[in-house]
């Protein structure tokens, strides 16, 4: 079955340090992949996205690289902010449903 | 342009009892997944429904069971509510016909508290 594993938080930075939570799967044939973010109190938001080997989703200074030979999707950000601090899950979708990892929670001080 | 909508917002029952979730889907979208998601973990997939019919459905019992209206809208039952069953809920909604592996938009969720 699906599986995801991402890197255990919690993690605490400081504004315009660097990010990567690192995110692995498991699945059969060709997963679309996803990471969410999930602020305090709300539902989850997407936060970028790719679809196929290779694709780089990018959205709000994140980005996150495909990459099928290491069945890997990790999330980086060059400068957090503190506005930043939040969940973050990544997830993968090969039929109707999504598979989430555990999330991480990222803390950025000021 | 509305988001998905979920109510109420909170809820507390008590164990043994039945609880009924809502959801409306984004506007344009026409397929409805819950999910379930305890605290300090990911979200679980329970069930999806497209064209008022279950389409797909994760590892949760029958006590679990939902609906789909004519106007996409959906509810998540729970019977015989068990204190594991604390958790938030969350709707989330897509557009079907295009295919699996689309982005779902997420509620905000129902906090269900069972004492």
């Amino acid at each position: 079955g699906n599986s995801v594993t991402q890197m255990e938080g919690p993690v605490t930075l400081s504004e315009e340090a660097f990010l990567t939570i690192n995110c692995t799967y498991t699945a059969t044939g060709y997963p679309s992949l996803f990471w969410y973010v999930q602020y305090p109190g709300e539902g989850l938001q997407l936060l970028l996205k790719a679809t196929k080997a290779d694709d780089k989703g990018s959205n709000k200074g994140f980005e996150a690289t495909y990459r099928k030979e290491t069945t890997s999707f990790h999330l980086e950000k060059g400068s957090v902010q503190v506005s930043d601090s939040a969940v973050y899950f990544c997830a993968l979708s090969n039929d109707y449903k999504l598979s989430f990892g555990a999330g991480t929670t990222v803390t950025v001080r000021a | 342009d509305a988001g998905v909508t979920q109510s109420p917002t909170h809820l507390i029952k008590t164990r043994g009892q039945q609880v009924t979730l809502r959801c409306s889907p984004k506007s344009g979208h026409d397929t409805v997944s819950w999910y379930q998601q305890a605290l300090g973990q990911g979200p679980q997939f329970i069930f999806q429904y497209y064209e008022e019919e279950e389409r797909q459905r994760g590892n949760f019992p029958d006590r679990f069971s939902g609906h789909q209206f004519p106007n996409y809208s959906s509810e998540l039952n729970v019977n015989a509510l068990l204190l594991g069953d604390s958790a938030l809920y969350l709707c989330a909604s897509s557009r079907g016909a295009t295919g699996p592996n689309q982005p779902q938009h997420f509620g905000d969720g129902t906090r269900l508290s069972i004492l």
